[in-house]
Formats: structure tokens, C-alpha cells, sequence
């Protein structure tokens, strides 16, 4: 059964740093992996997919890497910004579903 | 494009009356819908895989007699919660998968049983 983890639960920075959100996974048998933004009593917001034959992908300030083999994804955050105050899923595609990740909460203050 | 709207996006119910959410893709077919419960400062859990113009498949533990789940066309599907108590307060978000690899989620809908 896949398990989805994310580290850390939840994280709190001054404006400007550059953060790291970990996401382990323990089958490495996936399609796909996704990071998305979730804001409090909102829906979900696709940040990156990264496909499975790929190692990154990278919009704007965002910069997610997986290395299937050993069931890891990070996202980066360069230069952060209180608008970057949100909670952080990741999900990972096999089996034709999506399995999500426990989140990181992610409060940048000014 | 890849627009998946709720409706509705709150609603209260007295215990005991049942509530129906809808999830619509509004630019796209969608043979498969999903349908995710999240409780507060937690996860999202897969409820059931919703095929169009068949049964929806349940997730363990799931009642599928009381979340009954319709997905009469390609851009439709249904949750309805039957008989609600309270402990089936929750955040409802359903997500449609436009191609093989990718879904497309609505924006939740709070459903609070008094």
C-alpha cells in the first residue's frame, strides 16, 4: 500500500528564505508526482507535476525534483513571500489514483 | 482550460436529511471523476472513483450506501450524503481526469450537519 509523507508538518520563516518541503513515498512504482497549494477552506491549486521519466521541473519561484528510485520529491522555494503562506500537498499517481501526501503548513511572515 | 466547478460550495443540513454536492468539468469530457473527503488540518482521502455510466468504485471503509455517487454524463457527477449526522461534517472535493495522467480538482464544498 502506498504510504505518502511529507516533512516538515508544518514550517514558519521570515520572508526571503529559500525553503526546502520534503515528500517520501514508499512504492516507486508511480506515474507521475504533483505538488499542490492548498489555501485554509479552499480547494486545491496544481503548482507542478513532475512525470516519472522526468527528475524536475521548475516554475518561477518553484523547483520540484524526484528521484523515483528512492521514493523522494523536494520542492524549493526560492525567495519566499507571505503570499507563499499556504499548506503544501503532494500526491503521487499509481494505480489510477492519487494518493496524497499528510502536508506541510507553511506560514511566512513579513 | 481544465475548469472543475462544486456546487454548492457550503451547506448546512439538519441530521437526519440527505444532501446532494454536484462536480462539473466545464471545458473538458471526464470519464473518470474522484471524490475526496478531508477533515480539518488533514490529508485528502479518496472516497470512490466515479466512471461515467457505470458504478463507482469504493474506497475500504467507505459506506457506499450512504455516499451514493452518480456520474450520469461525461461532464457530471454526484455526491450524496444520506441520512448526515455529524460526524459527516467534512471538506467534499471532487477532481476529473481530463487524460491518463492528470486531475483537475473543483474548489470544496463544507458540509456542516447540525
Amino acid at each position: 500500500k502506498q504510504e505518502v509523507t511529507q516533512i516538515p508538518a508544518a514550517l514558519s520563516v521570515p520572508e526571503g528564505e529559500n525553503l526546502v518541503l520534503n515528500c517520501s513515498f514508499t512504492d516507486s512504482a508511480i506515474y507521475n508526482l504533483q505538488w499542490f497549494r492548498q489555501d485554509p477552506g479552499k480547494g486545491l491549486t496544481s503548482l507542478l507535476l513532475i512525470q516519472s521519466s522526468q527528475r524536475e521541473q521548475t516554475s518561477g519561484r518553484l523547483n520540484a525534483s524526484l528521484d523515483k528510485s528512492s521514493g523522494r520529491s523536494t520542492l524549493y522555494i526560492a525567495a519566499s513571500q507571505p503570499g507563499d503562506s499556504a499548506t503544501y500537498l503532494c500526491a503521487v499517481h499509481n494505480t489510477d489514483k492519487l494518493i496524497f501526501g499528510t502536508g506541510t503548513r507553511l506560514q511566512v511572515f513579513p | 482550460g481544465a475548469v472543475v466547478s462544486q456546487h454548492p460550495s457550503w451547506v448546512i443540513c439538519k441530521s437526519g436529511t440527505s444532501v446532494k454536492i454536484e462536480c462539473r468539468s466545464l471545458d473538458f469530457q471526464a470519464t473518470t471523476m474522484f471524490w475526496y473527503r478531508q477533515f480539518p488540518k488533514q490529508s485528502l482521502m479518496l472516497m470512490a472513483t466515479s466512471n461515467e455510466g457505470s458504478k463507482a468504485t469504493y474506497e475500504q471503509g467507505v459506506e457506499k450506501d450512504k455516499f451514493l455517487i452518480n456520474h450520469a454524463s461525461l461532464t457530471l457527477s454526484t455526491l450524496t450524503v444520506t441520512s448526515a449526522h455529524p460526524e459527516d461534517s467534512s471538506f467534499y472535493i471532487c477532481s476529473a481526469r481530463r487524460d491518463r495522467l492528470e486531475q483537475f480538482f473543483g474548489p470544496g464544498t463544507r458540509l456542516t450537519v447540525l
